[in-house]
């Protein structure tokens, strides 16, 4: 079985200090995981994805995330904030083959104050 | 390259009525996800298919089921809808088996009235 926790729902930073959004995952085989964006009323659009390799992960918008295996952990960081990247971020976690379904966590809203 | 589509983009039922969303996979992909997005809930994993056969299903009654059709495209079909399935439903797609990331489409919103 495999699940993910995103402790707290709301996360609020001011413009150009640092994003962290925290994503715990649990998995019995080694996971591939994902951090998602959703906009509102929109669908969600992939920011980056772990799956084997170098463990800290670049995507898109300047966000970046570190696989750390010991503490189970994949947070994503941004060292500076922008207006823009007010939504809501989803962290996930699945696998290949015949579990390849995305488990996600509840979600967390990031607010940026000016 | 056009992405994920979905159809219809908003959808109003009666309660016992019967809703039919539909989605088109990115060219190439095999594998199609449907997740519903209700408030306070979530996003919650309904079914997934792979080269036309039912793969795995979530923790949801059989009056949600599903298809996929030999182009690879996927119809949703939610049965007796009740008002608890007003959601965002969403519907992704990836290569054989679930390789790699999963690409979404911008979803269907169904309100059940």
């Amino acid at each position: 079985a495999q699940s993910v926790t995103q402790l707290g729902s709301h996360v609020s930073v001011s413009e150009g200090a640092l994003v962290l959004l925290r994503c715990n995952y649990s998995s019995s085989v080694p996971p591939y995981l994902f951090w998602y964006v959703q906009y509102p009323n929109q669908g969600l659009q992939l920011l980056l994805k772990y799956t084997t390799g170098a463990t800290l992960v670049k995507g898109i918008n300047g966000f970046e995330a570190e696989f750390k295996k010991s503490e189970t952990s994949f947070h994503l960081t941004k060292p500076s904030a922008h207006m823009s990247d007010a939504a809501e971020y989803f962290c996930a976690v699945s696998h290949t083959g015949a579990n390849s379904k995305l488990t996600f966590g509840k979600g967390i809203t990031l607010s940026v104050r000016p | 390259e056009a992405g994920v589509t979905q159809s219809p983009t908003h959808l109003i039922k009666t309660r016992g009525q019967q809703a039919t969303l539909r989605c088109s996979p990115i060219s190439g992909h095999t594998s199609v996800y449907w997740y519903q997005q209700a408030l306070g809930l979530g996003l919650q994993f309904l079914l997934w298919y792979d080269e036309g056969e039912e793969r795995n299903r979530g923790n949801f009654p059989p009056r949600f089921s599903g298809r996929q059709f030999p182009n690879y495209s996927s119809e949703l079909n939610v049965n007796a809808l009740e008002l608890e399935d007003s959601a965002l439903y969403l519907c992704a797609s990836s290569g054989r088996q679930g390789t790699t990331e999963a690409f979404f489409g911008q979803g269907t919103r169904l309100t059940v009235v």
